[in-house]
């Protein structure tokens, strides 16, 4: 069966730097693209970023553009997100997420990671 | 970006009643929109794809509809498990895909 198992989170300083990774199996990494999304505590869903089955191509929203770089491995199949120049306001959970064409939807979750930006 | 509104934000109903919730984009996305569900504690659940048509293993009482701007989705007859917090997200116009705000269905 699909899982994702996401680890990496914690607790990081204003302008500290944090990695994501997401393990992948039960399905074939290399034909899904595969997302980011996240939740701050309390709050809805956020959509953070995207790299393409081959990580040719990759997306962000404008809130972590230039701070944070996703990534793939398909030897591995691991996902990662790097993060840099951490805010407060990126505290949140972190989910990756497999996307299903017609799409982007997002078909299968793992149970995410916290990120807690604080002094 | 395409901002989605989920109203009413809490909807109070009793097991076995039908539950509407709402989803408006603020520009068309054709039916180009999504349906999940999240129970406290857990990653969130796709019900809904292309504004219709249900995901794999979702219960028939579980519908959507609509089209352009203006989506719902439909609980026929509630089921406890039922319970929890759901989200529209559209995929027509992005990046970024975005999601709606919520609604959070609870025990009445």
């Amino acid at each position: 069966q699909v899982q994702l198992v996401e680890s990496g989170g914690g607790v990081v300083q204003p302008g500290g730097s944090l990695r994501l990774s997401c393990a992948a199996s039960g399905f074939t990494f290399t034909s899904y693209g595969m997302h980011w999304v996240r939740q701050a505590p309390g709050k809805g869903l956020e959509w953070v970023a995207v790299v393409s089955y081959n990580g040719d191509n990759k997306y962000y929203a404008d809130f972590v553009k230039g701070r944070f770089t996703i990534s793939r491995d398909n030897s591995k199949n691991t996902l990662s997100l790097q993060m840099n120049s951490l805010r407060a306001e990126d505290t949140a959970v972190y989910y990756c997420a497999k996307e299903i064409r017609p799409g982007p939807y997002f078909d299968y979750w793992g149970r995410g990671t916290l990120v807690t930006v604080s002094s | 970006e395409i901002p989605l509104t989920q109203s009413p934000a809490t909807l109070s109903l009793s097991p076995g009643e039908r539950a509407t919730l709402s989803c408006r984009a603020s520009q068309s996305v054709s039916s180009y929109l999504a349906w999940y569900q999240q129970k406290p504690g857990q990653a969130p659940r796709l019900l809904i794809y292309d504004a219709s048509k249900r995901a794999t293993g979702i219960p028939a009482r579980f519908s959507g509809s609509g089209s352009g701007t203006d989506f719902t989705l439909t609980i026929s007859s509630l089921d406890p498990e039922d319970f929890a917090v759901y989200y529209c997200q559209q995929r027509a116009n992005w990046p970024p895909l975005t999601f709606g705000g919520g609604t959070r269905v609870d025990i009445k």
